[in-house]
């Protein structure tokens, strides 16, 4: 399954919302999708598990929505520390898949 | 708090061997599946291998199979990579990463990530 995320770059001031998507090639079950955060130098965190459910620590303004082939994160307002690199994975079916990073910049 | 710290990584020439370890700590080791991920230089992170808590069940990407084995000691709480034939295409940050679940087909999904451990693959 491939996942295509778009934009690749989104140039957003803090305060305002992101909205972050991720088309797959075939359907995927709602549950079986999970969001990343990547900040330059470190390792990913997850911040979405099951296209909806909060990672432990993870603020409310990340949100994850969708169903099918399509899927969103939402941040609602942006903090200084969100502009990072997100990934979506699918793990609906093997091979695992990553998708192809949006970029959050200032 | 859950740690995970990788070793093992370096540089290596085309065809060679290395292997990758995995400690964790803060969590009870065996009762997780594990997994590797990779992220090439170019940004992208790519499934490499997942292996039940028990060690039962191992599952690879098609990239790797064959040449790549992935093991568990549970009673050193450590993960390992085995990584044979290395080619060019293998370069790369290799991320040891927790699931959620025993099995892996419970919770494909990392809930923590290692640091990383570089591979380069060249002559």
């Amino acid at each position: 399954i491939v996942l295509t995320q778009s934009p690749g770059t989104l140039s957003l001031s803090p305060g305002e919302r992101a909205t972050l998507s991720c088309r797959a090639s075939q359907r995927i079950s709602t549950t079986y999708v999970a969001w990343y955060q990547q900040k330059l130098g470190q390792a990913p965190r997850l911040l979405i598990y099951g296209a909806s459910s909060r990672a432990i620590g993870i603020p409310d303004r990340f949100s994850g929505s969708g169903s099918g082939t399509d899927f969103t994160l939402t941040i609602s307002s942006l903090e200084p520390e969100d502009f990072a690199m997100y990934y979506c994975q699918q793990y609906h079916a093997s091979p695992l898949t990553f998708g192809t990073g949006t970029k959050v910049e200032v | 708090e859950v740690q995970l710290v990788e070793s093992g990584g370096g540089l290596v020439q085309p065809g060679g061997s290395l292997t990758l370890s995995c400690a964790g700590a803060g969590f009870t080791f065996n009762n997780f599946a594990m997994s590797w991920v990779r992220q090439t230089p170019g940004k992208r992170l790519e499934w490499v291998s997942s292996i039940d808590g028990n060690g039962g069940g191992t599952f690879y990407a098609d990239s790797v199979k064959g040449r790549f084995t992935v093991s568990r000691d549970n009673s050193k709480n450590t993960l390992h990579l085995q990584m044979n034939s290395l080619r060019a295409e293998d370069t790369a940050i290799y991320y040891c990463a927790k699931c959620p679940a025993y099995f892996f087909f419970s919770g494909g999904y990392a809930n923590h990530w290692g640091q990383g451990s570089l591979v380069t693959v060249s002559s």
